[in-house]
Order: structure tokens, then C-alpha cells, then sequence
């Protein structure tokens, strides 16, 4: 299977503190990026999404950013809470090909 | 409005016997997507289907099959079972394929 990354990379912030959580894709030509939050014990939860049209998107305490010419792209948390402490997926996709692939993950541990 | 079903939650499977996993996307959703999640390899794609019709698949061996009925409802396959099969499989459910897609908790197979 394709293998986007075997390190879980961890990032371990305090509550009330704001979380950056980035993330680098492989495919210059995907066009539609997710992030994920995956809870132990369940399936990964939709969290936003942005297209490549647009470089910023805001929703409830989160922010994406996507930086297409260094293919990144970056979650942020504001005021971040104990129930942000899940693993973080970017996802990358190209409208058309029904095809989404995921990154590694990042660990998010919120100390109270 | 019922959530992403998938079942059975757990499995236990000798080598060399197959498996079938089921999944019920959310109603109105005609797309389903099959994840493999692994500690190493991270949540790899496996295939799509959209009114019962595959549209893209991952690179997985051809052991690996799905299939999507009329009511939206769909199966994976996985034959000869080997070792390195064991992982939680997940499916997710949307409303066209490049839309927000919902997860179910995963079926969890262990091949011993």
C-alpha cells in the first residue's frame, strides 16, 4: 500500500494555549485538503477542509492554512483544550480521482 | 440521522481463511471509501465505490476486493488471509466522494 510515513511526530501543548500542527503533502496536483482528528478507540472526525483555490479557512477554533508552492499545510488550534488530546491527520486529495490519501499523523497531548 | 455503521467490531481469522466486512454509509450517501490502518503504515487507501461502481483503488494486492450494492450498503474481501492483514479497517461515507466523509469506528481483524 502507499506509505505516506512510519513516525508519529507528538506535539504536547498547554491547555489555553494556541496549537499549530503542520503537515507536508506529496502531490503538487491534489486539489482538496482535510484534516482529521482520530480519538482512541474511533474513527477519524472530519474536521475542515479547504480547496486549493483558497489559501485560508476558518471554522470553530481551527484554522487551515495551505501554502501551495512549498506544499504545505498547517491546522491551528485556538485556546486549545483537553478534549483537542487526539492524533491529527492531513489528508490530500484531487477532486475527480475519489482517491484520499493520509499523512502520517500528529499526536496532540493537552496538559491541564 | 444513524452514523457510519461497520460490522463486525472485532474479528479473529486464521491464515489463509477470508474475510468479509461490512460497512452502511450514513443514508443518502452513495459513496464509500475503505481504509487499512496500521501502526506502521498509517491509514492507506484501499478503494471507493460510488453507486456500485469503483472509481479508484489503492495498491493493494488483488486478495483485497469490495463491492457496493444498490442500497448503498458495502463489503470488502479480504482472501487468503496473511499476518500482516491484521489492522482496524475502516470505511467512510459521503455524499459524492471529494466531499466531507464520516467515519465508522472501524472493524478491528487480527489474523493469528
Amino acid at each position: 500500500g502507499e506509505n505516506v510515513g512510519l513516525h508519529l511526530p507528538t506535539l504536547s501543548v498547554q491547555e489555553g494555549d494556541n496549537s499549530i500542527i503542520n503537515c507536508a503533502y506529496s502531490n503538487s496536483a491534489s486539489d482538496y485538503f482535510i484534516w482529521y482528528k482520530q480519538e482512541s478507540g474511533k474513527g477519524p472526525q472530519f474536521i475542515i477542509d479547504i480547496r486549493s483555490n483558497m489559501d485560508k479557512r476558518q471554522g470553530q477554533r481551527v484554522t487551515v492554512l495551505l501554502n501551495k508552492t512549498v506544499k504545505h499545510l498547517s491546522l491551528q488550534i485556538a485556546a486549545t483544550q483537553p478534549g483537542d488530546s487526539a492524533v491529527y491527520f492531513c489528508a490530500e486529495s484531487r477532486i475527480g480521482s475519489f482517491k484520499t490519501i493520509f499523512g502520517a499523523g500528529t499526536r496532540l497531548f493537552v496538559k491541564a | 440521522k444513524a452514523g457510519v455503521t461497520q460490522t463486525p467490531r472485532y474479528l479473529i481469522k486464521t491464515r489463509g481463511q477470508q474475510v468479509t466486512l461490512s460497512c452502511s454509509p450514513i443514508s443518502g450517501h452513495r459513496s464509500v471509501s475503505w481504509y487499512q490502518q496500521t501502526p506502521g503504515q498509517g491509514l492507506q487507501f484501499l478503494f471507493e465505490y460510488f453507486s456500485e461502481t469503483q472509481r479508484n483503488k489503492g495498491n493493494f494486492p488483488g486478495r483485497f476486493s469490495g463491492r457496493q450494492f444498490s442500497n448503498s450498503r458495502s463489503e470488502m474481501n479480504v482472501s487468503t488471509l496473511e499476518l500482516g492483514d491484521s489492522a482496524l479497517y475502516l470505511c467512510a461515507s459521503s455524499f459524492e466522494g471529494f466531499t466531507e466523509a464520516f467515519f465508522g469506528q472501524g472493524t478491528r481483524l487480527t489474523v493469528v
